[in-house]
């Protein structure tokens, strides 16, 4: 199986300020990522998301990076808002599995 | 406008007492996933759907069992809870898998509570 996993479990930042979440694969056949937020009580929600061929992709007031030599991606958030509170995973699929194997969580804090 | 839907949002059940939690969904995808997740911890894939071929992963204790009855309904069955069965379970759905990739859909989860 593939073990993705977070650097920090919480991350404060100022409104206003931009936020970077980090998160590490293991497995190197893994193919698809994916960056979920999820608030107190509800389900993950989808932010955006990143196949290996790529090594960026922006959203909206989003950006993902995709560092396949090292195994890393990260989630930049610009111009953060109390919104964006939240715990935010990042997931992976590939090398033949069919679900998602989650990292263990970011909980994002943005101080007023 | 909910694409997945999961009823109850919260249960609770007795100890060893059967329960059963459902999911639907109208996206019309093949995949239907089923998520235990405890409290601070991320969610972790207990089985799946695609089509009605159902793929059990290698450690889901065998308490827990599935039934998806047609493309929309996903059942999500406890034979005998115990309390460390206690946690937040998410229904996801995907248009296709087997190597292809896609995005899941979460719904809002069922909050199970053992008592």
């Amino acid at each position: 199986g593939e073990n993705v996993g977070l650097h920090l479990p919480t991350l404060s930042v100022q409104e206003g300020d931009n936020s970077i979440i980090n998160c590490a694969y293991s497995n190197s056949a893994s193919d698809y990522f994916i960056w979920y937020k999820q608030e107190s009580g509800k389900g993950p929600q989808f932010i955006i998301d990143i196949r290996s061929n790529m090594d960026k992709r922006q959203g909206q007031r989003v950006t993902v990076l995709l560092n396949k030599t090292v195994k890393h991606l990260s989630l930049q958030i610009a111009a953060t808002q109390p919104g964006d509170s939240a715990v935010y995973f990042c997931a992976g699929s590939g090398g033949g599995a069919d679900g998602l194997t989650f990292g263990k969580g970011t909980h994002l804090i943005i101080q007023p | 406008d909910a694409m997945v839907i999961q009823n109850p949002r919260y249960q609770v059940t007795q100890f060893g007492k059967p329960v059963t939690l459902s999911c639907s969904q109208t996206l019309n995808h093949n995949v239907m996933y089923w998520y235990q997740q405890k409290s601070s911890q991320a969610p972790k894939l207990l089985f799946h759907y695609y089509d009605k071929d159902f793929n059990n992963e290698a450690d889901t204790p065998d308490n827990f069992q599935s039934r998806r009855p047609n493309t929309s309904f996903c059942f999500l069955d406890i034979r005998s809870p115990g309390l460390g069965d206690a946690a937040m379970y998410l229904c996801a759905t995907s248009r296709n898998s087997r190597g292809l990739q896609e995005t899941q859909y979460f719904g809002p989860g069922t909050r199970l509570l053992v008592l």
